[in-house]
């Protein structure tokens, strides 16, 4: 079975600080892991996928397969970075839907 | 640009009423994709479906049917709405493996409350 947890609900921190949000996951085989954001009143949609190993907005994560963790980071947080994130994993190469973590809500603090 | 659309942003229903929410996409996706979306429970997949007329069942489909007639369409139907499904329901899609630019694309999502 595939799960992915975000062991916090609620992230706050200053603007200008650093953010990591905590994504592991258990999956026996080869995962695909993608970070979605959703901004007050807008749409779910992708930030990252892993396979792309892009940077968007100024985040990045790193697939740790050892840790079996997909951490989302940025070195800088702003205020605009508010929103609630999710993480998601799919068996890679499959056409199977994607699993979703529970959510962490990130609050930048001016 | 993708889009998905969903027929409403808010419903009120009343308990026992049957209820149908309306999908539609206009990228010629295969996948379509039906969630819940509740506060500290994050994103539950209710139903997908690969292909018309072909339907899966995903982690809470209890109290819930779908339909696909066609490609572009997917609607979620509550056949006697109770108010612990008063949620907010959230439709995507997707190409089915796009190897390294999968995506699923999301609507706007419709806030459902049952009274």
């Amino acid at each position: 079975a595939q799960r992915v947890t975000q062991p916090e609900k609620l992230l706050s921190v200053f603007k200008g600080a650093p953010v990591e949000l905590k994504c592991n996951y258990s999956y026996s085989g080869s995962p695909e892991l993608f970070w979605y954001v959703q901004y007050s009143r807008q749409r779910l949609q992708l930030l990252l996928r892993h396979i792309s190993r892009e940077s968007i907005k100024g985040f990045t994560a790193d697939l740790n397969k050892g840790e079996t963790s997909f951490h989302l980071k940025k070195p800088f947080a702003q205020e605009e970075d508010s929103a609630m994130y999710y993480c998601a994993l799919r068996p890679f190469g499959g056409n199977t839907p994607l699993v979703f973590g529970k959510g962490t809500r990130l609050s930048v603090i001016a | 640009d993708v889009k998905v659309t969903q027929s409403s942003r808010y419903l009120v229903k009343r308990t026992g009423e049957k209820v149908f929410l309306e999908c539609v996409q206009d990228m010629d996706h295969e996948n379509m994709f039906w969630y819940r979306q509740d506060p500290g429970l994050g994103l539950r997949l209710i139903y997908f479906s690969y292909d018309v007329k072909m339907k899966e069942k995903g982690d809470i489909p209890e109290g819930y049917s779908v339909s696909r007639e066609k490609k572009e369409r997917f609607s979620l139907i509550l056949e006697s709405a109770s108010t612990n499904q008063t949620s907010m329901y959230l439709c995507a899609s997707s190409f089915p493996d796009a190897a390294s630019s999968y995506e699923q694309y999301f609507g706007p999502g419709t806030r459902l409350t049952v009274t």
